[in-house]
């Protein structure tokens, strides 16, 4: 079946710094996908659907300026957290849609700001 | 507006008991119900779904009967393996349908030999 491979699966980075995530659809192009995040012990919650080669779409209270997202092939995405703090500290997620509105995910992404 | 509440984890079973993992919903107009299961080290996949009231969704043993009347989507399984071992998520699905999907916090089950 469909594969969707996020990259890294945990990171660890320094307050201010940026740190970026990367979301791959293996075997089809994905001209749509989706970037959650999930507090501990909260629900996953859509960030922004990153459409290919043109701008994402960020749902209201996501700061564009500071979780930017690039579509820039049919099978790659990615999240940078800029100036990243230790509230962003979260597990991120990506999914991928695939015709027919079936949705595949990736394996998620720890961040942890320290 | 949309949401999803899910039984807290995590829940530790012996192999062949009985599950029930508790989901109810709020929603305006009629969701699609899922579930999903992240099992170790892999993506979330869809397990089963209900697309209307009264629907039953089943796959692998597991069930869901989507009941409008409670707002619940219990995902039961009569007689669970170790290989169950994973995160199950409820989730329903807005206005914009597949892609714009509400979830749970996810439960954490873990099968025991």
């Amino acid at each position: 079946g469909a594969v969707v491979s996020q990259h890294p699966s945990r990171v660890i980075c320094k307050s201010g710094t940026s740190v970026k995530i990367e979301c791959r659809s293996l075997d089809f192009q994905a001209t749509t996908m989706f970037w959650y995040r999930q507090f501990p012990k909260q629900s996953l919650m859509l960030m922004a659907t990153s459409n290919e080669g043109s701008k994402a779409t960020y749902e209201q209270g996501v700061e564009k300026d500071k979780f930017l997202i690039n579509h820039a092939s049919l099978t790659l995405s990615t999240l940078t957290v800029t100036s990243a703090h230790p509230e962003d500290s979260s597990f991120y997620i990506c999914s991928a849609s695939l015709a027919g509105n079936t949705i595949y995910f990736g394996e998620g992404s720890w961040l942890t700001v320290v | 507006g949309d949401s999803v509440t899910q039984m807290e984890g995590p829940v530790t079973l012996s192999e062949e008991a009985f599950l029930t993992i508790n989901c109810t919903y709020t929603a305006t107009g009629y969701p699609s119900l899922f579930w999903y299961v992240q099992y170790p080290g892999e993506g979330l996949q869809l397990l089963l779904k209900a697309t209307k009231a009264d629907d039953k969704g089943s796959n692998k043993g597991f069930e869901a009967t989507y009941r409008k009347e409670t707002t619940s989507f219990h995902l039961e399984k009569g007689s669970v393996q170790v290989s169950d071992s994973a995160v199950y998520f409820c989730a329903l699905s807005g206005d914009l349908g597949a892609n714009n999907l509400f979830f749970g916090t996810g439960t954490r089950l873990t099968v025991i030999p």
